[in-house]
């Protein structure tokens, strides 16, 4: 199978704009979660995705906010970007609504300019 | 909030040698998992160990867990050059609400 995929790899954007960050999970798999990873916060769980509806957030500002399609993927839109969001996102799938082990993807960087 | 905290931050040994990594967290859990990422990838699963297990091992990854101290250690034996990646341990509290919580992770370096 194939693994999880995220687009675009890499985007540069400035402050003020706002940026959609896709995934395609594994065939099959029907939970995505997006995680945030900086230098300063490590690893940080933005929200789950389960059958098209949010199931868990994390601790982040409304500007992060996410969506799922009927075929499970996934996309995640940040606006009114600040420098602070610069980070590497990670999507992960599992095939279950709080799946233990989770599959990630590759992941996008984000540089806020 | 980050639950896990990994120990030593940054560890390089040789080639050959054996390369042990601890992690401690605050709350109960339900599992404790561990991860490899290189070089700012995505991460990689390798084992996970649950709660009423105290070892587990993989190929060349050992496993511990000590609920009592809220701990848990990885150890690489024969460590490779590949094995040149961060190690991440992440609890799952079984609620499902925050996630898994991830640790700052370890540094590890394998000198040829």
């Amino acid at each position: 199978k194939a693994g999880v995929t995220q687009t675009p790899r890499y985007l540069i954007k400035t402050r003020g704009q706002q940026v959609t960050l896709s995934c395609s999970p594994i065939s099959g798999h029907r939970s995505v979660s997006w995680y945030q990873q900086t230098p300063g916060q490590g690893l940080q769980f933005l929200f789950e995705y389960f059958s098209e509806t949010q199931r868990n957030k994390g601790n982040f500002p409304g500007r992060f906010s996410g969506r799922q399609f009927s075929n499970s993927r996934s996309e995640m839109n940040v606006s009114t970007l600040e420098l602070g969001d610069s980070a590497l996102y990670l999507c992960a799938s599992s095939p279950i609504q709080g799946g233990e082990t989770q599959y990630f993807g590759p992941g996008t960087r984000l540089l806020v300019l | 909030s980050q639950q896990g905290e990994e120990d030593p931050q940054a560890l390089s040994i040789q080639e050959g040698e054996n390369a042990t990594m601890n992690c401690s967290y605050k709350t109960s859990i339900n599992n404790l998992q561990w991860y490899r990422q290189n070089s700012g990838r995505g991460l990689v699963h390798l084992i996970l160990i649950r709660s009423n297990e105290r070892e587990k091992h993989s190929g060349r990854l050992r496993v511990t867990l000590d609920t009592s101290k809220k701990s848990s250690s990885l150890l690489i034996t024969a460590s490779r050059a590949a094995d040149t990646a961060s190690y991440f341990c992440a609890t799952d509290d079984g609620g499902g609400a925050d996630g898994l919580t991830f640790g700052k992770g370890t540094h590890l370096i394998i000198q040829p």
